[in-house]
């Protein structure tokens, strides 16, 4: 099946420093979302890409869809102490409605 | 703004009994899934749902696994005979389409097999 690898693993950060963080696959996606978890709760949709090349904002992020098709990126500018979380990235191939989910990356910020 | 819900928040059963989990998705969408993750661990997609049948099912998704969309408004996950290895997140997620459309996820249900 499909494998989406996210790196870093884990990242510790300053309040206030910028993140970026990505996702990489061998196979080409037609669909790329990123999510952010928070204990105890389900994934929340951050931002939606539906075409390769698109680069997408909301608030102090941004993602972009990589033009291979088989990568994405999330920067989170001017971090905040509640932007700590699991983020993932996910992945739809093919006609498939189902999204693959990646490794996820866990983001700490100290003040 | 509208959103998944699940319920119960927790189940707690002894191995080889019966779980309904159940789900509410949100109301105008069209397609359903079940996922799960096992702590500390990545989400896996265990089955998608659209127009009252599976439309895809990973190999997580065996004889024990079974959904029903038994209302208008419930999308349930029956597992006959829970193992301990089953104890994990479960999470209900909808779709307005299948395409170029997001997943929105409820909160969970935590099961703990005992």
């Amino acid at each position: 099946g499909q494998q989406l690898n996210q790196s870093p693993q884990s990242m510790f950060i300053q309040e206030g420093e910028d993140v970026s963080m990505n996702c990489t696959s061998s196979s080409i996606f037609n669909t790329w979302l990123w999510y952010k978890q928070e204990p105890g709760e389900g994934p929340v949709l951050l931002i939606a890409l539906y075409k390769a090349g698109e680069l997408t904002s909301n608030g102090r992020l941004t993602a972009q869809f990589g033009i291979t098709r088989k990568d994405s990126f999330l920067n989170i500018s001017a971090s905040i102490p509640s932007d700590v979380g699991i983020y993932f990235c996910a992945g739809r191939t093919g006609t498939a409605s189902k999204l693959t989910f990646g490794t996820g990356t866990r983001l700490q910020v100290t003040l | 703004e509208p959103e998944v819900t699940q319920t119960p928040s927790h189940q707690v059963t002894q191995m080889g009994q019966e779980v309904i989990l159940r789900c509410v998705p949100i109301s105008n969408h069209l397609y359903f899934y079940w996922y799960r993750q096992i702590l500390g661990q990545k989400v896996e997609f265990l089955v998608s749902f659209y127009n009252n049948e599976i439309s895809e099912k990973s190999e997580i998704f065996d004889d024990q696994f079974s959904v029903e969309r038994p209302d208008g408004s419930n999308f349930t996950l029956k597992i006959r005979s829970t193992k301990l290895e089953d104890s994990a997140m479960y999470f209900c997620a909808s779709s307005v389409a299948g395409y170029n459309s997001p997943l929105h996820f409820g909160n969970g249900t935590r099961l703990t097999v005992t």
